[in-house]
């Protein structure tokens, strides 16, 4: 069970795009398309941002987009505001007939 | 409204053990899985374990693998993690977080959280 890997910190200007990936292996990104993003503000719980690596759930800007290439998930913001800035985290299905989940370590967004 | 309470955090020496409560209300518990997500203050998010809605499919994290025990009651709309032999290593923010299915291993809801230390 390996984390999966994310840059430690992006950042972008108001209206701008950035892209955050998440590299995982065959056996968890690669395989699965349960990818999932997070969004935590500080001392604040992770909020759903995307699931099964492209959908949106209600409520959530269409602003944020996720997409997947082979064992690289990635996660797009678009035209980006302040209250963008917060850490994302990614997570994936990992296991077969049980559960097996694995985050990344998180990517630090910056809004200049 | 979906609302996830977690309670049972402390303070406790290494090598006892600890019992997390997650008291769920706003849905039926009986429909979805269920799992712990612990967070070290400043650091990245683990999973830790997993329970499916009829508590026959369960995993854990290597780490916890063998020392903590997942369970759920659907009835009293609850589910629990058993700690035991901690470590100072596990103490974290203990998160209780809702699977938006039987076993689609997203989190759709999370509270707010049962800080565990484990120290001397």
């Amino acid at each position: 069970q390996s984390a999966l890997t994310q840059p430690a910190s992006v950042s972008g200007s108001p209206g701008q795009s950035i892209t955050i990936s998440c590299t995982g292996t065959s056996s968890d990104v690669g395989i699965y398309d349960s990818v999932s993003w997070y969004q935590q503000h500080p001392g604040k719980a992770p909020k759903l941002m995307i699931y099964e690596v492209t959908k949106r759930p209600s409520g959530v800007s269409n602003r944020f987009s996720g997409s997947k290439s082979v064992n690289t998930a990635a996660l797009t913001i678009s035209g980006l505001q302040a209250e963008d800035e917060a850490d994302y985290y990614c997570c994936s299905y990992a296991g077969t007939g049980t559960f097996d989940v694995l985050f990344g370590g998180g990517t630090k967004l910056t809004v200049l | 409204e979906v609302h996830l309470v977690e309670s049972g955090g402390d303070l406790v020496q290494p090598g006892r053990s600890l019992r997390l409560s997650c008291a769920a209300s706003g849905f039926n518990l009986y429909n979805f899985a269920m799992h712990w997500v612990r967070q070290v203050p400043g650091k990245g998010l683990e999973w830790v374990s997993g329970i499916s809605w009829n508590s026959g499919t369960i995993g854990y994290a290597d780490s916890v693998k063998g020392r903590f025990i997942i369970s759920r009651d659907n009835a009293k709309n609850s589910l629990y993690l058993q700690m035991n032999s901690l470590k100072p290593e596990d103490s974290a923010l203990y998160y209780c977080a809702k699977d938006a299915g039987i076993a689609a291993a997203y989190f759709d809801y999370w509270g707010q959280g049962t800080l565990v230390a484990v120290s001397s």
